[in-house]
């Protein structure tokens, strides 16, 4: 069965304050994973999509990384305007264009 | 591009009655949409999908008879919550694949707060 794990569940970080969050995946055949930010009372806003292993995409002052196991979101001197949910999710050639969510990690950014 | 929008943005509804959310693809064409259902603090859970011109396909444990779905066209898609009940009471969100772009990426729309009293 196709899973997903967020970790942290909740970050806080001073304005600045480099960090990662971490997404593990077990899926039978990974066709892609996405990263999208959700702010409260909104939908999902599409961010990344990696497919295969050695990956990278960057936006400002994200970076999204892949690995045959996980994936992560490297936040560079983030600002109080990164303080958002941030989502991994998996699509496997298995599921279709069905898409697993992870629970998300909560980032929370002081200035 | 890829922008997806849902309406109504709230909806306040007695017990009893419908209630149907629109779903549109403003700039691109969607073959397949999604729909999902949030609870506060947890993540999107896939209610069914939806493919135009055909059937829905509904997630283990969601009732057809009461969610009724249709995709009548590549940017429109529609949920009827039927006989809503307090416990329907959710955050409802689409999602759309762009048929012209990678194929794989879904875009959301800004979803429906729906309250039943």
């Amino acid at each position: 069965e196709d899973q997903v794990t967020q970790s942290p569940e909740a970050l806080r970080l001073q304005e600045g304050e480099s960090s990662s969050l971490n997404c593990s995946y077990t899926v039978s055949g990974l066709r892609g994973l996405f990263w999208y930010r959700q702010d409260p009372g909104k939908g999902p806003e599409f961010l990344f999509t990696l497919y295969s292993a050695g990956e990278e995409k960057e936006k400002e002052r994200l970076k999204a990384t892949l690995t045959k196991k996980e994936s992560f979101l490297h936040i560079t001197a983030p600002k109080p305007e990164d303080s958002a949910t941030y989502l991994c999710a998996v699509q496997s050639y298995t599921g279709g264009f069905k898409t697993i969510f992870g629970a998300g990690t909560r980032l929370f950014v002081k200035a | 591009g890829a922008v997806v929008s849902q309406h109504p943005s709230w909806v306040i509804c007695k017990s009893g009655t419908s209630v149907k959310i629109e779903c549109r693809s403003l700039d691109f064409q969607a073959t397949t949409m999604f729909w999902y259902r949030q609870f506060p603090k947890q993540s999107l859970m896939l209610m069914a999908t939806s493919n135009e011109g055909s059937k829905a396909t509904y997630e283990q444990g969601v009732e057809k008879d009461k969610f009724l779905i249709n995709h009548a066209s590549l940017t429109l898609s529609t949920l009827t919550v039927t006989s809503a009940h307090p416990e329907d009471s959710s955050f409802y969100i689409c999602s759309a694949r762009d048929r012209g772009g990678d194929g794989e990426t879904q875009y959301f729309g800004p979803g429906t707060r729906l309250l039943v009293l």
